[in-house]
């Protein structure tokens, strides 16, 4: 079945960065876009961007550009949502997702089981 | 920074019918884009509910329906169930090129009374 596993729990000093990663598994990896949506706590969901496994084209959301950059490495299936010059209020979830149908205002799914990232002193 | 708002609560008692809107605007929704809905129990990653506006993917029970109208849509939970207690969040596309690509709603918390 089609499955978006991501890595494990971070925590981070302000100023740091963090690599998240998202392994997909039961389908062909370059046939998808992957978006990369955040929640922060009690909070709603926020779109990042996206990335195209096949080309490795991107396209950020104006509020992450400069301090997010997505890549991945195809011989792994495997996408990476790394985010600069963390702050407080970046604490939240991150989930990929994979998209369905490479077309503008296409939908979600699956979405990885999500990585906690907590950005404290 | 949602730019689809949504009621914040709906509650109902089992077997009865709750609506949840989702209101947009000219460059999402009333531009003729598509709206999703996912479902996110507690503690677990959102789950595609509704897909182009009205489809309900594989497994997902018929008690759950999506249209769309103008600059808005709507889910409509028939039968509620305690199991439907969640958030739900509607997700569209926007073409101002102002902010982000992809919208989604401000979430809805459903309870079950």
């Amino acid at each position: 079945q089609v499955q978006l596993v991501q890595s494990g729990a971070e925590v981070k000093k302000p100023g740091a960065s963090v690599k998240v990663s998202c392994k997909a598994s039961g389908y062909t990896f370059t046939g998808y876009y992957m978006h990369w949506v955040r929640q922060a706590p009690g909070q709603g969901l926020e779109w990042m961007g996206w990335i195209n496994p096949n080309s490795g084209g991107t396209n950020y959301a104006q509020k992450f550009q400069g301090r997010v950059t997505m890549t991945r490495d195809t011989s792994i299936s495997t996408a990476y949502m790394e985010l600069s010059r963390l702050r407080s209020d970046d604490t939240a979830v991150y989930y990929c997702a994979r998209d369905v149908g490479a077309v503008a205002g296409s939908w979600f799914d699956p979405w990885g089981q999500g990585t906690l990232v907590t950005v404290s002193s | 920074q949602s730019v689809l708002t949504q009621p914040p609560s709906v509650s109902g008692a089992p077997g009865q019918r709750v609506t949840i809107s989702c209101t947009g605007s000219s460059s999402n929704i009333g531009a003729g884009y598509d709206v999703h809905w996912y479902q996110q129990l507690p503690g677990t990653a959102p789950k595609l509910l509704i897909y182009g506006n009205s489809n309900r993917p594989s497994g997902v029970p018929d008690r759950f329906s999506g249209s769309k109208s103008g600059t808005s849509a709507s889910l409509a939970i028939t039968g509620l169930q305690a199991e439907d207690e969640a958030d739900y969040y509607c997700q569209s596309y926007d073409s101002s090129l102002s902010g982000s690509l992809y919208v989604f709603g401000t979430g809805t918390k459903v309870t079950v009374l």
